[in-house]
């Protein structure tokens, strides 16, 4: 298993804003994920985030709109930028151990 | 891209019963995960399969990955109260002999069981 927490818990936020989500995992790994889960619907994923290199983004997410750091193995932080009503969602970052993929508590966002 | 149909959406039982849930793709997987989601929480790892054709238990849960690697269930025995939620299926890909790493979630079952 693993420990996985996330910061903030979760934000109401003016449209146009902001928000940076910080997660934070109990011990090193190489591969960490972001995810969106948009109300009522399954998990979506944003991008890979490995240490020391570019996240890996996937279809219909860019770098300019969920700018990802990743500064060490037990850290990284996913940024929605100049936020819509339709980032409204759960953001859910996960890491990888075993072959398997372990899910923080997630940051509910609600856009106004 | 890859699409996971997961069935039945949601599902109403009676405490006590047994429940079935399956997944199939229209492509192969390496692993085949099992999640539960309760409301206001991140997805909780119920079970994983490695291999084509594995049975595994947890407790009341059991699941399997199919022979033709498309495909997966999970059965839940003599529900009780807290095994309401969402429970998600989730496929993996191994490329090069090590994880891809990327999930394909199908669209979850949600499960009400009535005392």
């Amino acid at each position: 298993s693993a420990v996985i927490s996330q910061k903030p818990s979760r934000d109401i936020c003016q449209r146009g804003t902001s928000l940076t989500i910080q997660c934070q995992v109990d011990s090193q790994v190489t591969m960490m994920f972001w995810y969106r889960q948009q109300p009522g619907q399954s998990l979506t994923l944003i991008a890979t985030a490995n240490q020391g290199s570019e996240a890996t983004y996937e279809s219909g997410f860019v770098i300019d709109k969920f700018p990802i750091s990743r500064p060490n193995l037990t850290f990284s932080t996913l940024t929605v930028s100049n936020m819509s009503p339709e980032d409204s969602s759960i953001y859910l970052c996960s890491l990888e151990r075993g072959e398997t993929q372990y899910f923080g508590p997630g940051t509910r966002l609600l856009v106004l | 891209g890859q699409q996971l149909n997961q069935s039945p959406q949601s599902m109403f039982i009676q405490e006590g019963e047994d429940v079935s849930m399956n997944c199939t793709s229209s492509s192969i997987f390496n692993t085949w995960l099992w999640y539960k989601q309760d409301p206001g929480e991140g997805p909780v790892l119920l079970i994983a399969l490695y291999k084509a054709g594995e049975l595994t238990s947890n407790g009341r849960l059991t699941a399997q990955f199919g022979i033709t690697r498309k495909d997966s269930f999970l059965n839940i025995s003599a529900s009780i109260p807290s095994d309401v939620g969402i429970y998600f299926c989730a496929g993996q890909l191994i490329r090069g002999g090590t994880s891809y790493g990327k999930l394909t979630f199908g669209q979850g079952t949600i499960l009400t069981v009535h005392p």
